[in-house]
């Protein structure tokens, strides 16, 4: 079964206390990404990978660092978490084959820093 | 102007009716479109994907693409009550996936 999985799925944590949220997919697909939502600004991309130790920014990169060390893994970091980086993160696996389009998000990760 | 444009709703259609969920994007070297469905407290799922102008049907969804009006639409038929969502619209330009905030149908039975 085609998965995405992300960990933790809630986490609340303080100003500065350094953070992971793991993703991993079971696809052998070679990009991946990270967004986070917010009410009223919908899914923003914060970091893509093409593929391995290939990485590059979204539109919302401040604050985060992510790594492509293997294929399956993108782990989202927040080195010195702050209040308005509270939002709900989604990880996501995705492969273009020809004229085909195969895209799946993880289920979640609710963050939230005080 | 923001880059990927959607009317918030809710847009609300009977049961059995045609929805039509529209989205504008302002990046005219945009080169595929995306429809997502996001229940209520679950993830994002990809319903369809288009990139090259006309129509493309999957059951009962059709997305409709216009470049040069620089527009993208999901027509969803029959509408069922299991039809209520959140519908986002995705452009990708590059290598970036830019997201409209949402159209939230609500599909009455």
């Amino acid at each position: 079964e085609a998965q995405v999985t992300q960990n933790p799925r809630y986490l609340i944590t303080v100003t500065g206390k350094k953070l992971t949220v793991t993703c991993s997919q079971n696809m052998n697909h070679e990009y991946m990404s990270w967004y986070r939502q917010d009410p009223g600004l919908g899914l923003r991309q914060i970091y893509y990978s093409m593929n391995v130790e290939v990485t590059d920014k979204g539109d919302v990169p401040e604050g985060y660092k992510v790594s492509r060390k293997e294929k399956r893994n993108f782990p989202l970091i927040l080195e010195s978490p702050s209040p308005n980086q509270t939002s709900l993160y989604f990880c996501a696996s995705t492969e273009r084959t020809g004229t085909s389009y195969e895209q799946y998000f993880g289920p979640g990760t609710r963050l939230t820093v005080t | 102007q923001k880059e990927v444009e959607q009317n918030s709703g809710p847009l609300s259609v009977p049961e059995g009716a045609i929805a039509s969920l529209n989205c504008t994007y302002s990046d005219r070297g945009s080169q595929s479109f995306f429809w997502y469905r996001q229940y209520s407290g679950k993830s994002p799922e990809l319903i369809m994907f288009i990139y090259s102008n006309g129509d493309k049907e999957d059951g009962r969804f059709t997305a409709q693409l216009n470049k040069a009006s620089q527009y993208v639409s999901l027509l969803i038929r029959d509408s069922q009550p299991s039809d209520s969502a959140t519908y986002l619209c995705a452009v990708r330009a590059t290598n970036k996936l830019i997201f409209g905030t949402g159209t939230l149908l609500a599909v009455q039975p």
